[in-house]
């Protein structure tokens, strides 16, 4: 298994800055992944992080509004830029290892856009 | 595409009474399916899985059948607890080696004591 971190857990933004997410695994894991939970909604793939290379976005997603990073096996971040009060949803990391079937989740990041 | 459908909720059930939360999908090929739980506050964490048809998940009281006839993988537990009370999605991961997980829309569980 693995146990995953996310930083920050909740925050409370002004329309038009930027926050970057941090996840950091316990161990080295194959696929790490970024999804939003807007608000009583479900969860949306918003890109794979890929290790040393560009992100792979889903459709409706872009690298200028979510630059993500992955220089390791164990680290990414997301980067949600020029929010507005849409971008308000909670934002959880997930990572994939190859001994296991299922996927493991961060705890998520509140963010609120005010 | 595929796709994941819940039962919408709220789902409010008494104390000890048996739940059923409906999951169907729709997928080429052969998913994984999953059950995860959502507590107040918290992040996902694994309910239950299934690899392949027929595969009974079960853990804290709780099933699910890999139903590939049905394309169906419906959670149940047959005496709910007041401390079950949280949002559960149902999700499908391709085995295409993309681990991409698709998730149900959630259907949040009340229990009342």
């Amino acid at each position: 298994s693995a146990v995953i971190s996310q930083k920050p857990s909740r925050d409370i933004c002004q329309r038009g800055t930027s926050l970057t997410i941090q996840c950091q695994v316990d161990s080295q894991v194959t696929m790490m992944f970024w999804y939003r939970q807007q608000p009583g909604q479900s969860l949306t793939l918003i890109a794979t992080a890929n290790q040393g290379s560009e992100a792979t976005y889903e459709s409706g997603f872009v690298i200028d509004k979510f630059p993500i990073s992955r220089p390791n096996l164990t680290f990414s971040t997301l980067t949600v830029s020029n929010m507005s009060p849409e971008d308000s949803s909670i934002y959880l990391c997930s990572a994939h290892t190859p001994e296991n079937t299922e996927a493991f989740f961060g705890q998520g990041t509140r963010l609120t856009v005010v | 595409g595929n796709s994941v459908t819940q039962m919408e909720g709220p789902v409010t059930l008494s104390e000890e009474a048996f739940l059923t939360i409906n999951c169907t999908y729709t997928a080429t090929g052969y998913p994984s399916l999953f059950w995860y739980v959502q507590y107040p506050g918290e992040g996902l964490q694994l309910l239950l899985k299934a690899t392949k048809a027929d595969d009974k998940g079960s853990n804290k009281g709780f099933e699910a059948t890999y139903r590939k006839e049905t394309t169906s993988f419906h959670l149940e537990k047959g005496s709910v607890q007041v401390s079950d009370s949280a949002v559960y999605f149902c999700a499908l991961s391709e085995n295409s080696g993309t681990y991409k997980y698709i998730f149900g829309t959630g259907t949040r569980l009340k229990v009342l004591a």
